[in-house]
């Protein structure tokens, strides 16, 4: 099993919230990643990480924002919820050019 | 085109067949390859590496082909428990964009 966490698994929220998604890797990987995917359709990298006070965004434009002030944090935040954020959220983190782990995923939804 | 392409099925094949899906790949600088398999509403777990020489793990086996871009995954015997998305991955050098993900086939093992 990867160590790769991801909290909380499932979060109802209403519209206008601020939310964290938490993620956290003890396998100590610099690069870390946060995936979007709606059921049945293709993963979206929105956000990601070659190390401590790195971020870089993906190729799917995100209203999101993430930090990286620890290796082995690396939480994602939207300030304002709304319906259209309503998906899926999955962190992943690798260690350079081999496989890498994901969290359980995070399932958003936004009423 | 497409970094990675995958055909995204659905594949029908009824139990104790054998099924092979391929991957194409338009980056001649990538260096490695992974099979993921990803169960409805569940993160995308490593099924396996793929090897130059390729390689075999139970009734699973992947192969490489540098000349034409492409990996293969072959299932023998096939359960029902096979019933699921299989994601091929390639990396490249540096950066998550070294990271990219087909959109995956979907297989469905019929009893």
């Amino acid at each position: 099993e990867a160590d790769i966490y991801q909290t909380p698994r499932y979060l109802v929220i209403g519209t206008g919230k601020k939310i964290t998604l938490e993620c956290s890797q003890t396998m100590g990987h610099d690069k870390m990643y946060w995936y979007q995917q709606d059921p049945g359709m293709e993963l979206h990298l929105i956000h990601y990480s070659y190390g401590v006070n790195s971020t870089e965004k993906g190729d799917l434009s995100s209203e999101s924002t993430v930090s990286r002030i620890r290796t082995e944090h690396f939480p994602l935040t939207l300030e304002s919820a709304r319906p259209s954020h309503t998906s899926q959220y999955l962190c992943a983190s690798s260690a350079g050019q081999v496989e890498a782990f994901f969290g359980q995923g995070t399932r958003l939804t936004v009423v | 085109r497409k970094e990675v392409e995958q055909d995204p099925g659905p594949f029908n094949v009824p139990e104790g067949a054998t099924v092979a899906f391929n991957c194409t790949y338009s980056n001649s600088a990538s260096q490695s390859f992974f099979w993921y398999r990803q169960d409805c509403r569940k993160e995308p777990k490593l099924l396996m590496s793929v090897y130059s020489s390729g390689n075999e793990d139970g009734r699973f086996t992947a192969q490489l082909n540098r000349a034409s871009q492409y990996i293969s995954l072959l299932i023998r015997d096939s359960k029902l428990s096979d019933s699921a998305t299989y994601l091929c991955v390639v990396t490249t050098g540096g950066g998550a964009d070294g990271l990219t993900f087909g959109k995956g086939t979907h297989l469905i093992i019929q009893p």
